[in-house]
């Protein structure tokens, strides 16, 4: 068990709907990363909160936007969903900011089925 | 610049063999270089990191092996065991670039293991 807590565990939903995904870290990350893991584009990187503030981004669409909470759990938004939207969404979370210094620990996923 | 191959794709190893698998890159900046595994239904684990100021590493069965010059990295799993059955995912990173060194993920490797 990494400690990172996602739910839902499976989400389906119609094209053109927003959906939430949300991430608990691990106690004491102040680091949440979330990822897209498709077939075809492998496990991409989307975005970075560190304690609260945005640090890094990487390939979200304008229709994904993100965000952390005081509490430091973290929530992707997915918005005017499209068929290629259908994949499994990690989070990650780890202690420090720097991604290339530390571990990082990844929850089970959320796969998200768009009809 | 900012990819790194994986491979082979897939691969099935006799248990007690040597399970082999090569990463490749261009971006000479990377500094960072872990592997992750990951078992169906769960999300990515690290299970072993290197960085280029050395040539190997070693942790129980488990080797990286890096070629600075030649911009390559591989994982060698001695005396594989069936448990050992998941997709491994070599990654790199670098302050470089947009990523701000988050991870650049391999498309993976399914590693099979016989018994």
């Amino acid at each position: 068990d990494s400690g990172v807590t996602q739910t839902p565990k499976h989400l389906i939903t119609a094209t053109g709907q927003r959906v939430t995904l949300r991430c608990s870290p691990r106690s004491g990350d102040l680091s949440v990363y979330w990822y897209q893991q498709s077939l075809d584009q492998g496990l991409q990187f989307l975005i970075q909160y560190y304690n609260g503030e945005e640090r890094a981004k990487g390939n979200i669409l304008e229709r994904f936007s993100a965000q952390q909470f005081p509490d430091l759990h973290s929530e992707l938004n997915l918005s005017s969903l499209e068929l290629g939207d259908s994949a499994l969404y990690f989070c990650a979370s780890s202690a420090g900011s720097d991604p290339g210094n530390q571990p990082q620990h990844f929850g089970d996923g959320t796969r998200l089925s768009i009809l | 610049q900012q990819q790194v191959k994986q491979s082979p794709q897939s691969l099935i190893v006799q248990k007690g063999g040597i399970s082999i698998i090569n990463c490749a890159y261009e971006n000479t900046a990377f500094d960072y270089f872990p592997w992750y595994q990951q078992f169906p239904g769960k999300g990515p684990a690290l299970l072993i990191a290197i960085r280029p100021d050395v040539s190997e590493k070693k942790e129980g069965r488990f080797t990286i092996s890096f070629n600075k010059s030649a911009k390559q990295f591989s994982l060698h799993i001695m005396d594989s065991q069936p448990g050992d059955s998941a997709t491994y995912f070599c990654a790199a990173s670098s302050w470089d670039g947009g990523s701000q060194g988050n991870l650049i993920f391999g498309k993976g490797t399914k590693l099979s293991v016989k018994p």
